[in-house]
């Protein structure tokens, strides 16, 4: 178990354009977390999934962002029309339970 | 809503230094309370954790315990080492939830010199 990858670590793209990010999750986690980190500050909920079903979506979830997880295994977020407020490390993480979160290394986002 | 609130940061300390983060926290019903360490270039690592009130978690030397009375979890080391420079997030979840959703403190980062 090579714990949870999240594909690219860094992209930089220019304002407007879409971007998508990859999570593998730990692969008998049922549980699959985005979170948003901005400079100086902790994590932020974006949103959660249980196997496919996505059950909850954070206010800082606009409708330029969307998020999926086909089958419950790996998941995808994308952003449409990327905004420079967007800049951020976007973090994936995965679970069994409440307590056992394993974290990805993240995927840093810069618009210019 | 649910809240956690870290001491500002940056601290810096030398080698076996004794290190104490505070963090208080507000939250409804009865939340688990978490430190996570992210160290450079790394995601987030969880580094101990106290599911109820008087729960003390520890985890290689560091210490919190979970305070109701004055909703607290301050974490603790008593010999800091140049290894555990890092930041380090105090998080909840479990208040008013039902799937473990982590709210953060906007996280301090420790410096330890030689």
């Amino acid at each position: 178990d090579t714990g949870v990858s999240q594909d690219p670590r860094h992209k930089i793209t220019k304002r407007g354009q879409n971007v998508t990010f990859r999570c593998d999750p730990i692969s008998e986690h049922n549980r699959l977390y985005w979170y948003r980190q901005t400079l100086g500050q902790g994590p932020e909920f974006l949103t959660y999934f249980q196997n496919e079903a996505q059950l909850e979506k954070s206010r800082l979830l606009s409708d330029r962002f969307s998020a999926e997880r086909p089958k419950g295994s790996f998941s995808t977020l994308e952003i449409q029309r990327t905004e420079q407020g967007d800049s951020a490390m976007y973090l994936c993480a995965s679970s069994l339970d409440d307590y056992g979160y394993t974290f990805g290394s993240g995927t840093r986002l810069t618009v210019v | 809503g649910n809240s956690v609130t870290q001491m500002e940061g940056p601290v810096t300390l030398s080698e076996e230094a004794f290190l104490t983060i505070n963090c208080t926290y507000t939250a409804t019903g009865y939340p688990s309370l978490f430190w996570y360490v992210q160290y450079p270039g790394e995601g987030l690592q969880l580094l101990l954790k106290a599911t109820k009130a008087d729960d003390k978690g520890s985890n290689k030397g560091f210490e919190a315990t979970y305070r109701k009375e004055t909703t607290s979890f301050h974490l603790e080391k008593g010999s800091v080492q140049v290894s555990d420079s890092a930041v380090y997030f105090c998080a909840l979840s479990g208040a008013g939830t039902s799937y473990g959703k982590l709210t953060f403190g906007q996280g301090t980062i420790l410096t330890v010199h030689p």
